[in-house]
């Protein structure tokens, strides 16, 4: 079974458009995070969610709305997507508590706004 | 704040040679450090991580790392290079053990393996 799994892989989109990318995991975790990872590579976080209330908001234009209906759940909602918003957005999630480092990731969602 | 440098965007090694992948770290606290790994098109798998139980850390595939405090590096070893460890590495850091804060990574280095 996947541990974290994002829906859907890819996704290609005309600018303007608004998409929602998906994400669940099955490992009981508290807190869950979405990354960007541009054309470079690099990698920033943008959310995370502990217990379906947010706690971290990195400067991430208003158009990116995470929601969390529960736990185990964290999508994110891009409204009137830009061509900069092309990237590979990967969710996360991690266990609180003392000791619980470490964060494990699902596959990605490839997002191309054209 | 945090930071992590990785030292070379690029490494290339040939087959059955030393991996050494740089890893140099900022923090005003001490610092929870981790590698992870990105195969082609695929998400990030945790290689290892330092936690501050001991200064060698042993890691899945044979890799290691070694924290030392007093040269603020955490560099990735593997003594000998196999085809299949051809992949983007991150190191990446966090302020704090308790499982919820977010990580801080660095820019990668993309590991070659010349056969």
């Amino acid at each position: 079974d996947t541990a974290v799994s994002q829906t859907p892989k890819y996704l290609v989109t005309q600018m303007g458009n608004d998409k929602s990318i998906k994400c669940e995991q099955n490992l009981g975790h508290d807190t869950m995070y979405w990354y960007k990872q541009d054309s470079k590579k690099f990698l920033k976080i943008m959310f995370s969610y502990n217990n379906k209330e947010l706690i971290i908001n990195e400067t991430v234009p208003n158009r990116f709305s995470p929601k969390s209906p529960d736990k185990a759940h964290l999508n994110l909602h891009i409204n009137s997507l830009e061509l900069g918003d092309s990237a590979v957005y990967f969710c996360a999630s991690s266990q609180e508590g003392a000791g619980q480092v470490g964060q494990y990731f699902g596959p990605g969602t490839r997002l191309l706004v054209l | 704040a945090q930071s992590v440098t990785q030292l070379g965007s690029h490494v290339s090694v040939s087959e059955g040679a030393l991996v050494l992948l740089r890893c140099n770290y900022s923090s005003s606290v001490p610092p929870y450090l981790f590698w992870y790994v990105q195969y082609p098109n695929q998400g990030l798998q945790l290689l290892l991580k330092y936690t501050s139980a001991a200064t060698l850390v042993k890691g899945i595939n044979g890799f290691e790392a070694e924290f030392k405090k007093s040269e603020t590096s955490f560099h990735l070893t593997k003594p000998s290079a196999h085809m299949s460890d051809a992949a983007e590495y991150f190191c990446a850091v966090t302020k704090s053990n308790f499982g919820n804060e977010k990580l801080t990574f660095g820019t990668g280095t993309r590991l070659t393996i010349i056969p």
